[in-house]
């Protein structure tokens, strides 16, 4: 069974322009979260999507976004980035029955780099 | 507000060491713990978790955890560590039925050979 997979998983941009992240979650799991990971703030939650509704939402501004598509494939997306978007974001599923007891595994991530 | 620490930023051991790391939380309603482990150029792969139950749990590797509710802690434990146990371990709370996840700071052990 294939894990979680994000694409890209390097990406360099310069301050101000967007970025779209991509993660396909494990076969069956309809919830997606991502998370974004830095050195000085570990990792933090941005939002969980499931059956294409945002069910959760962490403190990160406007600028951070995402989506979850029929096929529960997720994107999100960070407009107008600054220097202090560069981080390792990170996406994770699960399959949100009881029996799973909300585990969520975790893709590789996406290394985004703001210059 | 939830929140989760760490105690040990960074641990140094010897292989065959015992190995204890702190996990503490706060939030008052009923929580699922985790113990995620990240090792070198890998992704965060679950080491365990509680739920409900027995509160001592047993993972992989060899890895044990010890939910005390009375104390809000959740700590890991090995007996014996062996250099390939050198990762990053991060401790998580989640409050059961939703899918945020608090995520401690994490501690970076080092096990010598």
């Amino acid at each position: 069974k294939a894990g979680v997979t994000q694409t890209p998983r390097y990406l360099i941009k310069t301050r101000g322009q967007q970025v779209t992240l991509s993660c396909s979650p494990i076969s069956g799991h309809r919830s997606v979260s991502w998370y974004q990971q830095t050195p000085g703030q570990g990792l933090q939650f941005l939002f969980e999507y499931f059956s294409e509704t945002q069910r959760n939402k962490g403190n990160f501004p406007g600028r951070f976004s995402g989506r979850q598509f029929s096929n529960s494939r997720s994107e999100m997306n960070v407009s107008t980035l600054e220097l202090g978007d560069s981080a390792l974001y990170l996406c994770a599923s699960s399959f949100d029955g009881e029996s799973s007891g909300n585990t969520i595994y975790f893709g590789e991530g996406s290394w985004l780099t703001v210059v | 507000a939830q929140s989760v620490s760490q105690h040990n930023h960074h641990v140094i051991l010897s292989e065959a060491a015992s190995l204890e790391l702190g996990c503490n939380y706060s939030y008052g309603g009923t929580v699922n713990l985790f113990w995620y482990v990240q090792y070198p150029g890998q992704h965060l792969q679950l080491l365990l978790k509680y739920f409900s139950g027995d509160p001592l749990v047993k993972g992989i590797k060899g890895f044990e955890a010890e939910f005390i509710k009375s104390k809000f802690s959740f700590n890991l434990r090995k007996p014996s560590v062996q250099w390939s146990d050198t990762a990053e371990y991060f401790c998580a709370v989640n409050a059961a039925g939703t899918y945020k996840y608090i995520f401690g700071t994490g501690t970076r052990l080092k096990v010598l050979a």
